[in-house]
């Protein structure tokens, strides 16, 4: 299996500009997590999805925060405009639909906003 | 609101000996599990205990769980230089809205001197 794969492994962009975080989960699993990983916050979780709906935005910081999940293979969470406060490590993670409480997660993609 | 709470913030020890961890939590939970990141690279599934268990073992890991103290423990038995990692506790609330919204303690860094 190839596990989670996120891309990029690492953005530098400018304040103002669009990013667009991308993630494929493990086949078969039903589940797709969204978290951020700060030195201050540690690790939040921003969104998750079941068989491709959200089910829970609630840790979403703003507007300028999004995600999608058009098919069970692929998702992405934008920043539109991104400030340099949402640098940070965006992780990915799935987990299948029979609940074993383990999530994987993928190398995650690190974001410089400056 | 940070739902773990690992304790100490970071440990040294020397190759062959022993690492306790300690994870604190505020709410009722489902079940606790233990994740490792090595340094750049997302978190790895070690151990999951759920709330009716007080012990559970996993090749040198132990872990305990104290649901009237609500806490747990990550024992890692004869460290090796590639136990270095840091390591946090994670935590889900009851309820099925719940599922898999962890919530990660902020982790403990663990150096294993060779």
């Amino acid at each position: 299996d190839a596990g989670v794969i996120q891309s990029p492994r690492h953005e530098v962009t400018e304040m103002g500009q669009e990013v667009t975080l991308r993630c494929k989960p493990i086949s078969g699993h039903d589940y797709l997590f969204w978290y951020r990983q700060t030195m201050m916050r540690g690790l939040e979780l921003l969104i998750y999805f079941n068989n491709n709906v959200p089910i829970d935005d609630s840790g979403m910081p703003e507007d300028r925060f999004s995600a999608k999940m058009p098919n069970a293979s692929f998702s992405t969470l934008k920043i539109q405009p991104s400030e340099p406060r949402d640098s940070a490590v965006y992780f990915c993670a799935s987990s299948p639909q029979r609940y074993t409480g383990e999530l994987f997660f993928g190398e995650g993609s690190r974001l410089t906003v400056l | 609101s940070q739902q773990g709470e690992e304790d100490p913030q970071a440990l040294s020890i020397q190759e062959g000996e022993n690492a306790t961890m300690n994870c604190s939590y505020k709410t009722s939970i489902n079940n606790l599990q233990w994740y490792r990141q090595n340094s750049g690279r997302g978190l790895v599934h070690l151990i999951l205990i759920r709330s009716n268990e007080r012990e559970k073992h996993s090749g040198r890991l132990r872990v305990t769980l104290d649901t009237s103290k609500k806490s747990s423990s990550l024992l890692i038995t004869a460290s090796r230089a590639a136990d270095t990692a840091s390591y946090f506790c994670a935590t889900d609330r009851p309820g099925g809205t719940s599922y898999g919204k962890l919530t990660f303690g902020q982790g403990t860094i663990l150096t294993v001197h060779p």
